[in-house]
């Protein structure tokens, strides 16, 4: 069966300090991968979806970048952090086709202090 | 760009009072899906809507897709406390990303 692993679980950095958030799913190939924010008691911003290896497409400027080294690995990083960036950063993935629905990663709580 | 929105934003109900929440795009969706978010967790699929006016019922709980396919609902009938939760439409106009709606918070009151 397919499964999503998502670390760390939880993460105080400080301002200007760099990020990288892992995400890497298991049981499947050529999963559509997805990186979310949702800040507290609010929605899921879509920040990036990759379709394939080195394929990433944002959907928010901001000082935050993804990658796809490899197939079930999604990489969430960031240069410099703003407190702006503070919030519940969620990976997930989904079939090409047909969707039968995103499966989330247990997020990351990332407050920049 | 496309939004997708929900109403109520919260919601308050008696363990056994009926509860809906409402989704609306801007633009029309080839399919929407709808989440459960436990407090402290993280978004977990319910159900996929593809057609229009397409209706689908899990136990109590029962989803619509608008004829126009801009609109769904999700109404749970006879709430218990195990709903409590935040309940989240997310819709594709026919790309591979899916834009959430602003979420309904439920609190069941025993």
């Amino acid at each position: 069966s397919q499964t999503i692993h998502q670390w760390p679980a939880t993460l105080v950095q400080p301002v200007g300090s760099p990020l990288s958030l892992e995400c890497t799913v298991e049981g499947t190939s050529n999963p559509n991968l997805y990186w979310y924010r949702q800040a507290a008691g609010r929605g899921l911003q879509l920040l990036f979806y990759s379709v394939g290896i080195g394929q990433i497409s944002s959907e928010v400027p901001q000082n935050l970048s993804a990658s796809r080294p490899q197939d079930r690995q999604f990489i969430l990083s960031s240069k410099k952090l703003l407190l702006s960036d503070s919030g519940f950063y969620l990976c997930a993935w989904a079939e090409r086709a047909p969707n039968y629905g995103y499966t989330f990663g247990s997020g990351t709580r990332l407050t920049v202090v | 760009g496309q939004q997708v929105m929900q109403i109520p934003q919260y919601q308050h109900v008696q363990e056994g009072e009926d509860f809906t929440t409402y989704c609306n795009s801007s633009t029309t969706l080839s399919n929407i899906q709808w989440y459960k978010q436990r407090p402290g967790g993280h978004p977990v699929f319910l159900i996929q809507l593809v057609k229009s006016g397409e209706v689908k019922k899990q136990k109590r709980l029962t989803f619509q897709f608008g004829e126009a396919k801009k609109n769904s609902s999700l109404h749970i009938t006879a709430t218990q406390t195990t709903d409590v939760g935040t309940y989240f439409c997310a819709g594709t106009s026919g790309t591979y990303k899916y834009i959430f709606g602003t979420g309904t918070r439920l609190k069941v009151l025993a």
